[in-house]
This record gives C-alpha cells, structure tokens and sequence, in this order.
C-alpha cells in the first residue's frame, strides 16, 4: 500500500557528526515537507519542496541544515555538523497537485550526543 | 505569517462526556486538516475540511470549518479510552504550505 517511508528510523550520532535521513514520497506526489518535532517546539516546519524545488525553508537553521531532492523518489535532509539540541522526530510529509491531504512518514529518531 | 493556536492544550476527561477542541488560525484560509498522534507514532489523518461551513464526521469525532470566524472545532461525543491521543489541526497557506497548531493531549479517563 501507498507510504511515505523514512530511513533511518532511529540514529544516535555524537556531536558534530554528519547525519543524513531519507524520505520516500508516495509515488506520484509532487510535494514534500520536512518537519521537526520536540516536545518544546512542537511541529515546526522546516523545508518544503514541490516538483522537487524547494519552495520555502525559512524554517531551517541554514548553516547546519541542508535538504534536496535528487529525484522525484527521494527527498533527504541533511545536519553537518549535529548538535545535541538537534535531538528531536524528524517527520516526511508527501502531498499530490491540489494538495488535499499531507500523508505522513514513520518518522526518524535523533539523539545526538 | 500563519499563526494556528489550540485550546485547550491538554484535556483530561471522563468516559462518556463530550468536549470541543478549538483550532484558531490568523489568516485567510479555506483548507483546514485534524490529525491525531499516538505516543511513539506518526501522524494519522483524521479530517479534511476543504470550504467554509465544511463538515466531517467519524465515529465519535466531528469537525467544522468556519472560514469567516478563521475557526474550526473537533467535538468529541461520548469520549472512550481510544480516543486517548493527541490532536493537532493544521492550515494550508498558499495551498502549499502545511502549518500546525501545537497540539491537544487527549486523555479519557474511566
């Protein structure tokens, strides 16, 4: 059945380590959001992308964050150097032209240590 | 900029009663979305109100969309146990780009 699917699901990295997560939109959905989620914050949205531009990524500290989407299959997010206070759910959301529902990935666990 | 703001933000309630979460958003909008989270879990897609006075309905969940008022309510009839989770809405800006509310922990009690 149609997903989103994120790898990895859990990451415990040390501080100032690369760490890369990976989204598989729903095949067919040309719009992809990144979102960050703490108990302090909640949601917050930091990048997202249509036909594989990025539309908008004010939400995103720029000198560690970076997110692409090499192809329409894949969309990664990428912090160099981490940061323990980037601990934290890292969810994907895919959405179709017209934009009527955001389906939701499984999520990545980050622990930086 | 989008602001969207729930209330209350936590709800502790007993089996059987029914309450409202209410969802304010700051801007112009005619799409609104409930979703609900589970501990450890994504978030599952519960309803999507696409115009104003828009109406959805699920078991003993219903929610509404007032554009006019920028509001929207979810009510709960006759709350049980599984409904304990929480509940976020969210607006879509632009018809692009997806903002949440912070949340609404729901817990039933017996």
């Amino acid at each position: 059945d149609a997903r989103v699917t994120q790898t990895p699901r859990d990451k415990v990295t040390e501080m100032g380590q690369e760490v890369t997560m990976r989204c598989q939109p729903i095949l067919g959905h040309n719009t992809v959001f990144w979102y960050r989620q703490t108990m302090m914050q909640g949601l917050e949205l930091l990048a997202y992308f249509r036909n594989r531009a990025p539309l908008d990524d004010s939400g995103m500290p720029k000198d560690r964050f970076s997110a692409e989407m090499p192809d329409a299959t894949l969309a990664t997010l990428k912090i160099q150097p981490s940061e323990p206070r980037d601990s934290a759910v890292y969810f994907c959301a895919s959405a179709s032209t017209g934009f009527t529902e955001a389906f939701f990935g499984q999520g990545t666990r980050l622990t930086v240590v | 900029e989008l602001k969207v703001e729930q209330n209350p933000l936590f709800l502790s309630m007993q089996e059987g009663k029914n309450y409202t979460i209410y969802c304010n958003y700051s801007t112009t909008s005619d799409r609104l979305y409930w979703y609900r989270q589970d501990p450890g879990k994504s978030l599952e897609s519960l309803f999507v109100l696409l115009s104003n006075g828009a109406v959805k309905q699920e078991g003993r969940l219903m929610a509404s969309l007032d554009t006019k008022a920028r509001l929207s309510t979810l009510h709960i009839t006759a709350a049980v146990h599984d409904l304990s989770a929480t509940y976020f809405c969210a607006v879509d800006q632009y018809g692009n780009k997806l903002v949440f509310g912070a949340g609404t922990i729901l817990r039933v009690k017996s």
